[in-house]
């Protein structure tokens, strides 16, 4: 079974510069999610959808970052103007978890390897 | 506020010692809990997941617990070896697919 694909690995931009990442999750993962890692640090939640639509954005600074997943499988997650502070990695999983009613069915989540951005 | 804890931050320990890593979480309300392992400049590897009816969960030299009641998990690695060092997540999931982590316990294993 393929993993969780991202790209790039890396990436090195200036301060306010925009970049975007693009995630593919396991096929048939409806639930995908971004996590920034700051150094040092576990990773914090940016941003969740399942299928298409966000459950979660509560931590995502809208007023720099954006996400969409089209047609509820691949993800791209876009910064503008970047940050010297935004300097991380930047996480994707998926999980087949679905919310069905009053009924939550939450299952393992599997990681990609991550984008290093460094903002200079 | 749901926060999960880690302690130690560091541990190293001589090969063939039991790793014992601890994870503490302040809601007790949780549908599962996760461990990864980390390994420097990669993604996270998930190691085992317990489900919130579940008390433990094994796979190889890994055993994890569960105690919601004291919201504590504890992830024990058998015989330990220096292919063990790397950093360990513990992830809870407060509300529904939500994973929270805690900031790791690096482990360092010397031959």
């Amino acid at each position: 079974e393929a993993g969780v694909a991202q790209s790039p690995r890396y990436k090195i931009i200036e301060k306010r510069q925009s970049v975007a990442f693009w995630c593919n999750p396991i096929s048939g993962h409806a639930t995908l999610y971004w996590y920034q890692q700051i150094l040092g640090q576990g990773p914090k939640l940016l941003i969740q959808f399942q299928n298409n639509g966000v459950v979660d954005d509560s931590q995502l600074p809208k007023d720099r970052f954006s996400a969409e997943r089209l047609k509820g499988v691949d993800s791209t997650l876009k910064i503008q103007p970047a940050k010297l502070e935004d300097s991380a990695v930047y996480l994707c999983a998926s999980s087949f978890g679905k919310f069905m009613g009053g009924s939550a069915h939450t299952t393992e989540a599997f990681f990609g390897q991550g984008t290093r951005l460094t903002v200079v | 506020k749901q926060e999960v804890t880690q302690i130690p931050a560091a541990l190293s320990v001589p090969e063939g010692e039991n790793l014992v890593l601890n994870c503490s979480f302040t809601d007790s309300a949780i549908y599962n809990l996760q461990w990864f392992r980390q390994d420097p400049g990669k993604g996270l590897t998930s190691l085992l997941l317990i489900q919130s009816s579940q008390r433990e969960q094994t796979s190889g030299r890994l055993n994890a617990s569960l105690d919601k009641s004291s919201g504590r998990s504890t992830l024990y690695i058998a015989a330990s070896q220096p292919g063990d060092s790397a950093t360990y997540l513990c992830a809870v999931n407060f509300s529904w697919g939500k994973l929270q982590f805690g900031a790791g316990t690096q482990v360092v294993v010397t031959p």
